[in-house]
């Protein structure tokens, strides 16, 4: 079974604040995970996702996130905060055994005050 | 990328009436999935399928249906709406990369009212 927990329904920075949004996964197997990012009214975009290759991952629009198999992380961290990036983030994870759907957090919405 | 369209758009419903969601993917990927997206739940897989001919159940499967008959539609059907079935819902493919590790991608989704 996969879960996936992101700590904070809502998050607020200023504009050119580092952001940080937290997710944390449970996963039997070697996991997949995958940020998306979602503006009012739109679908998901996907943003970055990890499949083993780099614990670093550099996604759209100068975000990155870093896996960290020993604290079963994947935040998604972005140094300077743009009024643009305002959106409701969701981690997921998946693996390549069995069912491949996604298993998502509840999501971050994510506020940047001028 | 996305290549998936769904209609319609929007719609309201009548609490008893039976909907068809539409969801089209234009590159022939095999893997089809239908979400729903309720506030503070995130995305919660309905229905999926892996290739033509064949569907299986997600995380909350009851008052749908799916079928798909070729690799390129995915329609969701609700029987006999009920106000609970109110949500956003999303279809997305699934594009195998480097190891047979899938991407999905989302269509922009159907707003869905039962009253």
């Amino acid at each position: 079974a996969q879960s996936v927990t992101q700590l904070g329904s809502h998050v607020s920075v200023s504009e050119g604040a580092l952001v940080l949004l937290r997710c944390n996964y449970s996963s039997s197997v070697p996991p997949y995970l995958f940020w998306y990012v979602q503006y009012p009214n739109q679908g998901l975009q996907l943003l970055l996702k990890y499949t083993s290759a780099a614990t670093l991952v550099k996604g759209i629009n100068g975000f990155e996130a870093e896996f960290k198999k020993s604290e079963t992380s994947f935040h998604l961290t972005k140094p300077s905060a743009h009024m643009s990036d305002a959106a409701e983030y969701f981690c997921a994870v998946t693996s390549d055994t069995g069912r491949r759907a996604l298993t998502f957090g509840s999501g971050t919405r994510l506020q940047v005050q001028p | 990328i996305a290549g998936i369209t769904q209609a319609p758009t929007s719609q309201i419903l009548a609490a008893g009436r039976r909907m068809t969601l539409r969801c089209t993917q234009d590159m022939r990927h095999n893997a089809m999935y239908w979400y729903r997206q309720d506030l503070g739940l995130g995305l919660r897989l309905i229905h999926y399928s892996n290739t033509a001919g064949t569907t299986g159940k997600g995380e909350v499967p009851d008052g749908y249906s799916v079928s798909r008959a070729n690799t390129d539609d995915f329609p969701l059907t609700l029987a006999s709406a009920v106000p609970s079935q109110t949500s956003v819902y999303f279809c997305a493919k699934g594009l195998a990369g480097v190891g047979g590790q899938e991407t999905q991608y989302f269509g922009p989704g159907t707003r869905l009212l039962v009253l």
